[in-house]
């Protein structure tokens, strides 16, 4: 147990489909990040928050739609996704931006 | 842009041996980081490296950073099977940009 929980564990949703994940850290962090780790592609940051403020968006899909209403939580708000989004979905969180990350254990995304 | 190459990125070894996994990166950092991850967990921090020359160990595992030649290894001591796992080396160039993982090295360790 990292301190850093994610819901849920496992999702099969329709390219149609809306839905969330939701991350939560009780760590005192000040950093929240979601990275989505695919076979065979290494590990890809999709955003960064500090202090409940979006710095960062690597050109991730308006299809994906984060949100931050505090330090201690963390959504990514999902609709009509693509097959090639299915993956596993990393949140992690770190006392400030760039400093050691803790993970969650991730949720795994099959879009059917 | 920030590059960073793991190799082998595979990796079969017997119990009780030695080995090393390397990460390169390709350009100055401000600090560097190791993780493990078992098949269908997450990311585990294992090490973080902040300045040239450090070597930290933990158990079976010891890492180092050679930050002149944008290089760190992680080293393995007599491995035993509980060491099966993927090790992935992170960079960051500064604290304000991004950090970027490796792609990672499949270690199994086979009795």
């Amino acid at each position: 147990e990292t301190g850093v929980t994610q819901t849920p564990r496992h999702l099969v949703m329709g390219m149609t489909n809306k839905k969330s994940l939701k991350c939560e850290q009780h760590l005192g962090h000040n950093a929240m990040y979601w990275y989505k780790q695919s076979a065979k592609k290494p590990l890809e940051l999709m955003f960064v928050y500090n202090f409940k403020e979006q710095t960062e968006n690597n050109s991730v899909p308006s299809r994906f739609s984060p949100e931050c209403p505090n330090s201690s939580h963390l959504f990514l708000h999902l609709h009509t996704l693509q097959p090639e989004d299915s993956a596993l979905y990393l949140c992690a969180s770190s006392t400030y931006r760039n400093t050691e990350a803790f993970f969650g254990q991730g949720t795994r995304l099959t879009v059917v | 842009e920030l590059k960073v190459e793991q190799n082998p990125l595979f990796l079969s070894m017997q119990e009780g041996k030695n080995y090393t996994i390397y990460c390169n990166y390709s350009t100055t950092s401000d600090r560097l980081y190791w993780y493990r991850q078992d098949p269908g967990k997450s990311l585990e921090s294992l090490f973080v490296l902040l300045s040239n020359g450090a070597v930290k160990q933990e158990g079976r595992l010891m890492a180092s950073l050679d930050t002149k030649a944008r290089l760190s290894t992680l080293h393995i001591t007599a491995a035993v099977h509980d060491l099966s796992a993927t090790y992935f080396c992170a960079v960051v160039k500064t604290s304000y940009d991004k950090v970027i993982f490796g792609p990672g090295t499949s270690l199994s360790v086979i009795p």
